[in-house]
């Protein structure tokens, strides 16, 4: 297994600024994710963190608002840039082990409030 | 694409009674399937998986899950719940034909209620 973690964990932002996550995991890891859980709602994948190039993204979020970068394979940072009320959420890390059992582990996750 | 369904937002059981988390799929092929608990204030923590072999797959904390591809549900079980049960599970699947890409589809979470 691999165990992540996050920081911070969480964090008050003022509208219009931006604020980046980091995320260190104990072994090395084939990929890695970043999942957004707004208030009350299920997981939601942003993107794959790609080690050493662009992150891919899913439907709906776009590299200017989620820059990620993933400089080697145990740790990436997502940056949530511009921030509105409505970035108000848990991001969380995930990743999967070498063994690529499909199973993902998870951060503990950072609840950002933006005012 | 692939898809998941979990009817009830929230199941209330006393303590000690058996307990049933309801998940349903849908994959283009084979399907990799998961349930992840979250307590309060918390990330996700995985509980069991089905990948191959025997329908019933036993996990974490006594919670065990049975495969069924017929009904393509894959239900979370207890046989006694407790009252440190109570938590949001999701069910969880991943395309095991096309890879996903390691890509997980989360169901939208059941709020499990364990009562004295």
């Amino acid at each position: 297994s691999a165990v992540i973690s996050q920081k911070p964990s969480r964090d008050i932002c003022q509208r219009g600024t931006s604020l980046t996550i980091q995320c260190q995991v104990d072994s090395q890891v084939t990929m890695m994710f970043w999942y957004r859980q707004q208030p009350g709602q299920s997981l939601t994948l942003i993107a794959t963190a790609n080690q050493g190039s662009e992150a891919t993204y899913e439907s709906g979020f776009v590299i200017d608002k989620f820059p990620i970068s993933r400089p080697n394979l145990t740790f990436s940072t997502l940056t949530v840039s511009n921030m509105s009320p409505e970035d108000s959420s848990i991001y969380l890390c995930s990743a999967t082990d070498r063994a690529n059992t499909g199973e993902l582990f998870f951060g503990e996750g950072s609840r950002l409030t933006v005012l | 694409a692939q898809s998941v369904a979990q009817p009830e937002d929230q199941v209330n059981v006393a303590e000690g009674n058996p307990l049933t988390v309801k998940c349903t799929y849908s994959v283009s092929g084979n399907p990799y399937l998961f349930w992840y608990v979250q307590y309060p204030n918390r990330g996700l923590q995985f509980l069991l998986k089905y990948i191959t072999g025997d329908n019933l797959v036993k996990g974490s904390y006594g919670f065990e899950a049975e495969f069924n591809k017929s009904q393509t549900s894959f239900h979370l079980k207890k046989p006694s719940a407790l009252v440190s049960d109570s938590a949001l599970y999701f069910c969880a699947v991943r395309d095991g034909l096309t890879g996903g890409g390691n890509k997980l589809t989360f169901g939208t979470g059941t709020q499990l209620k364990v009562e004295l």
